[in-house]
């Protein structure tokens, strides 16, 4: 099994940048997710991590660090449409689905 | 829009009852996995299937089946509802079992 520790909720600035921090105990790995979900509406891909280090998208990068079970998604340029719930999730080598931390509820303020 | 189409959109039932739920993968997909997202408990993984076979099961209740027709449309039927099932269930997609998972827009049940 597995264990994914997320903060329960951030508050930021529009404009500024964000790091929301993950991390996870398993058993095997084979792959790090972050998801954006809006409330009450479908979770959407950002990013993945398998090897170490930075992985960057636009606004968005994740890092990861598998000997210390550790990743970040960094946010910049906040928007106040990047008030969301964001996921993180962890591929075990056994299988290929995804299990989910709770979440980090991010409120991004004027 | 991630091309995963879940019917219906909203549903509502009491007690005891059963209800089915129906998911269309992308196109070119072969691997459907079904999650159920309560206010508590957060995203949890239910079944895969793939190519039509149940590839991994995850914390599904015995009184929750599915299955993945050849047209690679899936179903997860919930029986002899009770309360605690009330949850948003999700289904996604990805063309093979390795790949990124994209999900669909969810069923809302509710159960009174």
């Amino acid at each position: 099994g597995q264990n994914i520790d997320q903060p329960t909720e951030m508050t930021a600035t529009e404009g500024a940048i964000v790091q929301i921090n993950c991390t996870y105990q398993t058993s095997g790995f084979n792959g790090l997710f972050w998801y954006q979900q809006h409330a009450g509406e479908a979770p959407t891909f950002l990013s993945y991590n398998v090897l170490d280090g930075l992985e960057e998208k636009g606004r968005f990068s994740s890092f990861l660090s598998r000997s210390k079970g550790y990743s970040y998604l960094l946010l910049k340029e906040l928007q106040m449409k990047d008030s969301a719930s964001y996921l993180c999730a962890v591929r075990e080598d056994s299988g290929y689905a995804l299990n989910f931390g709770k979440g980090t509820s991010l409120l991004v303020t004027p | 829009d991630s091309g995963v189409t879940q019917t219906p959109k909203h549903l509502i039932t009491a007690t005891g009852q059963r209800v089915t739920l129906r998911c269309s993968p992308r196109s070119g997909d072969l691997s459907v996995y079904w999650y159920q997202q309560s206010l508590d408990q957060g995203l949890q993984f239910l079944i895969q299937y793939y190519n039509g076979e149940e590839r991994a099961k995850g914390n599904i209740l015995e009184r929750f089946s599915a299955q993945q027709f050849p047209d690679l449309h899936s179903e997860l039927n919930l029986s002899s509802l009770e309360l605690g099932d009330s949850a948003l269930y999700f289904c996604a997609s990805s063309p093979r079992y390795e790949d990124t998972q994209y999900f669909g827009p969810g069923t809302r049940l509710t159960v009174l």
